[in-house]
């Protein structure tokens, strides 16, 4: 059985450092891995998507890898924001009917 | 713009209750999903309908079901409302690899 995790829970960075969120998964065989944001109390925003037989996605600040092999996958936000501050989940899609496995989420707070 | 949305926000209802939660795509999408999501326990699939008429169980099915009706709607329904199922519901849609999801409905179960 899939499972996720991410690491570490929390994490509070002064504003203008890079930072790097992990995501761990023990089944290697994926079919795809999906970055998600969420504000508190909301729903989740799709940040990147990574397919299987990809090993990265850019999007702005953003930088997300993916290691199959390994069972790894890392976010990398440049230049962090106050406005970055918010839970960050991985998801591990292990089919092509689009089924989720969540990691329990790594909360980020920017300090001015 | 893909938009997901759910009938309500916030919802309170009693125990024992029948209670509905609407879920709208507008993007005319196949697959959609509701998840819970609890503290320390993460997001967790309910049910997942890959067309119309058409639902699988996902992880946690229990004590819950699901109708969809039309392409553009699914909805989760709790038979007889419990304690246990107070939580915040979150609906998804897909469209090719990616999933969208609506803003949730923080449900509370008296």
């Amino acid at each position: 059985k899939q499972e996720v995790t991410q690491i570490p829970a929390a994490l509070s960075v002064p504003e203008g450092e890079n930072l790097v969120l992990n995501c761990s998964f023990t089944d290697s065989a994926i079919y795809n891995l999906q970055w998600f944001r969420q504000d508190p109390g909301k729903g989740l925003t799709s940040l990147l998507l990574i397919q299987s037989s990809q090993r990265e996605q850019t999007s702005g600040r953003l930088n997300a890898s993916l290691d199959k092999s390994s069972g790894r996958s890392t976010l990398y936000i440049a230049a962090s924001q106050p406005g970055d501050s918010a839970t960050y989940l991985c998801a591990v899609g292990s089919s092509n009917t689009g089924k989720l496995i969540f990691g329990q989420g790594t909360t980020l707070q920017v300090k001015p | 713009d893909v938009k997901v949305t759910q009938s309500s926000r916030y919802l309170v209802k009693r125990t024992g209750e029948k209670v509905f939660l609407e879920c709208v795509q507008d993007m005319d999408h196949e697959n959609m999903f509701w998840y819970r999501q609890d503290p320390g326990l993460g997001l967790r699939l309910i049910y997942f309908s890959y067309d119309v008429k058409m639902k699988e169980k996902g992880d946690i099915p229990e004590g819950y079901s699901v109708s969809r009706e039309k392409k553009e709607r699914f909805s989760l329904i709790l038979e007889s409302a419990s304690t246990n199922q107070t939580s915040m519901y979150l609906c998804a849609s897909k469209q090719g690899y990616e999933q969208y999801f609506g803003p949730g409905t923080r449900l509370t179960v008296t």
